[in-house]
């Protein structure tokens, strides 16, 4: 089955400064690669995904990288803010709506 | 759109009785449902997939005689924890997603258990 790799574990920026979180997925039929945030007790939440057709994807602070050939993908936030604190997942599925496999998070915190 | 609620949000129940846990899809009607479980500070582990009138598909190591999981209806999927134990307490999340080609899983709020 699918293996979802992700690193750091734990990441402390500075506010303003840029944030990279990257990931290693092992099935080379995923197709479909989302990120949450999730904070504390709280659900995860979709923040950005990308497909196996698209190289990168952008929105506002944040953009996603993928590397179908080495089978990695990475997500970068820009311009940190404390509120950028929480945990990040990765996560990676075959198909429409399939399974996700989730990488084993990175704890994000944002120093004022 | 595509509001998935979760009952209860927290539950607190003794060593060896059973608590069921409900999954609604608010404004969609889910064809499928995933349930996660989540122990402090790790990550989402896939338990079971549910689609709507077929048995549930659990993942390894899982126990179906533990984890009975109901997808009974297109907005509702139960998971009954049975004969629950203190190793039991965790975080449970379900996801849904609907017809169509959507990728797109909306996540419930969870439910926090915790077994005494």
């Amino acid at each position: 089955g699918e293996n979802v790799e992700q690193h750091p574990s734990t990441l402390s920026v500075q506010e303003g400064d840029s944030a990279v979180i990257k990931c290693t997925y092992s099935d080379s039929a995923s197709n479909y690669f989302p990120w949450y945030k999730q904070e504390l007790g709280k659900r995860p939440q979709l923040i950005i995904d990308i497909r196996s057709n698209v190289g990168e994807k952008k929105d506002q602070r944040i953009a996603v990288t993928l590397n179908k050939t080495a089978k990695h993908f990475s997500l970068h936030i820009t311009e940190t803010q404390p509120e950028d604190s929480a945990v990040y997942f990765c996560a990676a599925s075959r198909a429409a709506g399939n399974k996700l496999t989730f990488g084993g998070g990175t704890r994000v915190l944002v120093k004022p | 759109g595509a509001v998935v609620s979760q009952h209860p949000s927290w539950v607190i129940c003794k060593s060896g009785t059973s608590v069921k846990i409900e999954c609604r899809s608010l404004d969609f009607q889910a064809t499928t449902m995933f349930w996660y479980r989540q122990f402090p500070k790790q990550s989402l582990m896939l338990m079971a997939t549910s689609n709507e009138g077929s048995k549930a598909t659990y993942e390894q190591g899982v126990e179906k005689d533990k984890f009975l999981i109901n997808h009974a209806s297109l907005t509702l999927s139960t998971l009954t924890v049975t004969s629950a134990h203190p190793e039991d307490s965790s975080f449970y999340i379900c996801s849904a997603r609907g017809r169509g080609a959507s990728y797109e899983q909306y996540f419930g709020p969870g439910t926090r258990l915790t077994v005494t």
